[in-house]
């Protein structure tokens, strides 16, 4: 399978601890993304690389969380000091800027529950 | 981005056509129209997009009115395995692409 793959898929933490998400993009994607997905809600965008770039950061995006793509390929979430408003899932897409349009495609998603 | 408006949620006969419409009457001329659809605890899976044409693909056909304020989604013969939120939204598309904002969706129920 060559899509977008996320890991862990599901990640279980205490209060305080910090967690870190790793998303792999389908090969050759140039731009990579972080949504966050509350139950019920549609995904919320947190931010997104183009490249090692980081392009831009939602609000959404506190001091406790920080995400790098170092060598354009891979990317990691991680947040520092999880508070149980953390418990969500947490989606990862990618896209390229190579054709016409810049479809975004989904991995399966993290789903961190904090007790 | 613009902002969509979907209904909340909607119900199809198995083997029927399911009919998803969508409210985009804010879009801007360099913004296409995506549908995407999220089964329960996957993540968001593409099935279409458009700019002003009429598109079909082997999942799905995407009807754009010619103002472009509006758009349907139709699976042709909705199968069970159909169940799912569909989420309609516009987005720049390119290099100077971004974000997708996401509503709330459609809760699509096929029923036997």
């Amino acid at each position: 399978d060559t899509g977008v793959s996320q890991n862990p898929r599901h990640k279980i933490t205490k209060r305080g601890q910090n967690v870190t998400f790793r998303c792999d993009p389908i090969s050759e994607h140039n731009r990579l993304y972080w949504y966050r997905q509350t139950l019920g809600q549609g995904p919320e965008f947190l931010t997104y690389f183009q490249n090692e770039a980081q392009l831009e950061k939602s609000r959404l995006l506190s001091d406790r969380f920080s995400a790098e793509r170092p060598k354009g390929s891979f990317s990691t979430l991680e947040i520092q000091r999880t508070e149980q408003g953390d418990s969500a899932m947490y989606l990862c897409a990618s896209s390229s800027t190579g054709g016409q349009t810049d479809t975004q495609y989904f991995g399966p998603g993290t789903r961190l529950t904090v007790l | 981005d613009a902002k969509t408006t979907q209904p909340t949620s909607m119900d199809c006969a198995e083997g029927r056509a399911a009919n998803l419409p969508c409210n985009h009457s804010t879009i801007s001329g360099n913004e296409y129209v995506y549908w995407y659809r999220q089964i329960h605890s996957q993540g968001p899976q593409y099935i279409i997009h458009g700019l002003k044409n009429n598109e079909t693909n082997e999942m799905a056909s995407l009807i754009i009115t010619e103002d472009r304020k509006s758009s349907t989604l139709i699976l042709p013969h909705a199968t069970l395995r159909d169940t799912a939120v569909y989420y309609c939204i516009v987005r720049v598309s390119g290099t100077n692409a971004g974000k997708s904002t996401f509503g709330d969706g459609t809760t699509l129920t096929v029923k036997p």
